[in-house]
Order: C-alpha cells, then structure tokens, then sequence
C-alpha cells in the first residue's frame, strides 16, 4: 500500500498570499493518479485536482497541482478568505487500496 | 443533480453490528463504482471499502476486512455497508462516495452518517 505523507501539518497565512502543499509518496504513483481535496468543517470533502495537474469541474485557477513520480504539490496562488480548510492528497487509480495523506489545516493568520 | 443520502448512523456497543445504506439520485447507479470513506472524529480520511458497478468485484481496506461487506441493490440505486464485530475505533461519520474515471476518484459525496461505538 502506498503511504502519502503531508507537508507542512499546519500551514498559517494571510489571504493575498501563496501556499504551497506538499504530497510525497512511499512509491511512484503509477500514471500520476494523484488528487487533491478540500474539506471545510461540517461538510464532505469537495474534489480540486486530479491528475495531478488537472483541475476539478468549478474549481477556480488559483489553485494548480503539479508534480509525478513520488512527489507532488498543490499550489493556491492568492488565498481568498474562503480558501482556509484542511486540505487531503489521495492516490487512486483502479486498484484499492486508495489511500489519503494525513491532511494539512491551512489556516488564517 | 447527483446526490448520495447516507442513512443508519446510530450508537452500537463494541461488538455490535449496523447496517449503513446509501441512496443515491440524479445518474444512472448502474454505471458507477461507488466507495465507502470513513473519518474519525477529528481525524483525517481513510478508505474503507469499493464495490464495482455491477457488483461483482468489492475490496476492503485491512482496518475493516472480514468485518465489514458491501453490497448494491442497482435496481433500488442503493448501496450498503453491513458493519460487524464493531470496534470502538470505528467511530467515525462513513461517506458514500462515487466514482468517477477511475475506481478511487471521487468527484460527489453524501454528507456522511456518524456511526458510534462506544459500552
């Protein structure tokens, strides 16, 4: 089972700034099955990326995912005050497990 | 609009068994595989378990195997999880999650059902 470990655990900024996630994987990520989520409290988590690069339907461009192989980022350009959240990388494919990063809690500074 | 309602979340003791469903709404169940995901409270997410589109083919995660079995009624748009031998560490709000290109891509979620267990 491929492990995904997030990075940093707690991320504190300002709206305006940048952000910048980090996914890294115990083994390749066969075909770059990578994806991103956003989990605001109280609510299921909402898809962003997948592909690793490619963003979900309504997602706006702020947010960008890059990376193959092992390592991975989410970037979000110009956090929006909405934008604050716990956000999760997941390794999916057509064979489970699927497993998910620990999470990183993005939050206002 | 596809929607997923889980239902059948409730307090078990430890070594009790539940029942969780699944309805869902808005496309064709038939054509989709369909995951179970579980989060603790204040925990990250975890994969529980898939069921293939017509059923055939499910797996588990090893947290829950021999435990737990999924199943589908694709004439009812429904899907199950009959939970078993229930742990303490299985208190968590279970998702039903559809997938989507791949098996384990999910692109809709239900709000979740809370299952407890707890003496």
């Amino acid at each position: 089972e491929i492990v995904l470990t997030q990075s940093p655990g707690t991320l504190s900024l300002s709206p305006g700034e940048r952000a910048i996630l980090s996914c890294r994987a115990s083994q390749s990520v066969r075909s770059n099955y990578l994806a991103w989520y956003q989990q605001k409290p109280g609510q299921a988590p909402r898809l962003l990326i997948y592909g690793a690069s490619i963003r979900a339907t309504g997602i706006p461009d702020r947010f960008s995912g890059s990376g193959s192989g092992t390592h991975f980022t989410l970037t979000i350009s110009r956090l929006e005050p909405e934008d604050f959240a716990v956000f999760y990388c997941q390794q999916y494919g057509y064979t489970p497990p699927f497993s998910f990063g620990q999470g990183t809690k993005l939050e206002i500074k | 609009e596809v929607q997923l309602v889980e239902s059948g979340g409730a307090l078990v003791q430890p070594g009790g068994s539940l029942r969780l469903s699944c309805a869902a709404s808005g496309f064709t169940f038939s054509s989709y595989e369909i995951n179970w995901i579980r989060q603790a409270p204040g925990k990250g997410l975890e994969w529980v378990s898939y069921i293939s589109s017509s059923g055939s083919a499910a797996y588990y995660g090893d947290s829950v195997k021999g435990r737990f079995t999924i199943s589908r009624d694709n004439a009812k748009s429904s899907l199950y999880l009959q939970m078993n031998s229930l742990r303490v560490e299985d208190t968590a709000v279970y998702y039903c999650a559809r997938a989507q290109i791949t098996s384990g891509l999910v692109a809709h979620w239900g709000r979740g059902t809370l299952v407890t267990v707890s003496s």
